[in-house]
């Protein structure tokens, strides 16, 4: 069973360059997440989609956009790359609001 | 945003000893799952509590709900080096016909055999 799968798992970009990390999940899930997990600080949302063609800003959306164009792929794009953004990030889908999160294997990012 | 504090941050223990981490908050949980994360991977969800006064037991590990459901416990019995790793806690907080889910800082553990 692939679950959640993240493309790519590690990606080196300069400053200004821009990235999409794809996410794609097979078990019919209406919801999906982006989280960014930095060391010491936890999994901070960064958006969020309810079902296709629904999206909404989590905690630390500034500097990401993300569509929803399927109940499957949750694209992240990431615009104007900052070292800030040097972060682990992780895709989740969830069969409903109080269901179980199902991690991707996340992507490792580093801005230089 | 809610804030949920997790302590401690860092344990490490022998083979074969207890412990406790602990996941706190002021304000109230519709449920509380926790997960656990391995180097390299995901989270994946142990258990959910939904119960004020809850008690689950997963093998040599039992998650305990706060009766007022603003804190959490999870207690491993002698622990093992495949114990190791990042455990997370995760509160439901609902609010004006919205759910947010907020994570924990972690407590990072590691057994030395």
């Amino acid at each position: 069973n692939a679950g959640v799968t993240q493309t790519p798992k590690f990606r080196i970009l300069k400053i200004g360059q821009s990235m999409t990390l794809q996410c794609a999940q097979d078990m019919n899930h209406n919801y999906m997440y982006w989280y960014r997990q930095d060391p010491g600080m936890g999994l901070k949302l960064i958006y969020y989609s309810v079902g296709a063609g629904i999206t909404d800003k989590g905690e630390v959306p500034n500097g990401y956009n993300v569509s929803r164009s399927t109940t499957e792929d949750f694209p992240l794009r990431l615009e104007l790359a900052a070292p800030s953004q040097t972060s682990v990030y992780f895709c989740a889908s969830s069969p409903g609001t109080l269901g179980e999160l199902f991690f991707g294997e996340g992507s490792r990012l580093t801005v230089l | 945003t809610q804030l949920l504090e997790q302590s401690p941050q860092f344990l490490s223990i022998q083979e074969g000893e207890n412990l406790t981490v602990y996941c706190n908050s002021s304000s109230v949980f519709s449920s509380l799952q926790w997960y656990r994360q391995e180097p390299g991977e995901g989270p994946v969800l142990l258990v959910t509590v939904v119960t004020g006064g809850e008690v689950k037991k997963l093998k040599r590990l039992t998650f305990q709900f706060g009766d007022a459901r603003k804190d959490s416990s999870l207690h491993i019995t002698a622990a093992q080096p495949g114990d190791t790793g990042l455990y997370l806690c995760a509160g439901l907080y609902s609010g004006a016909g919205s759910y947010q889910l907020t994570f924990g800082k972690g407590t990072k553990l590691s057994v030395i055999p």
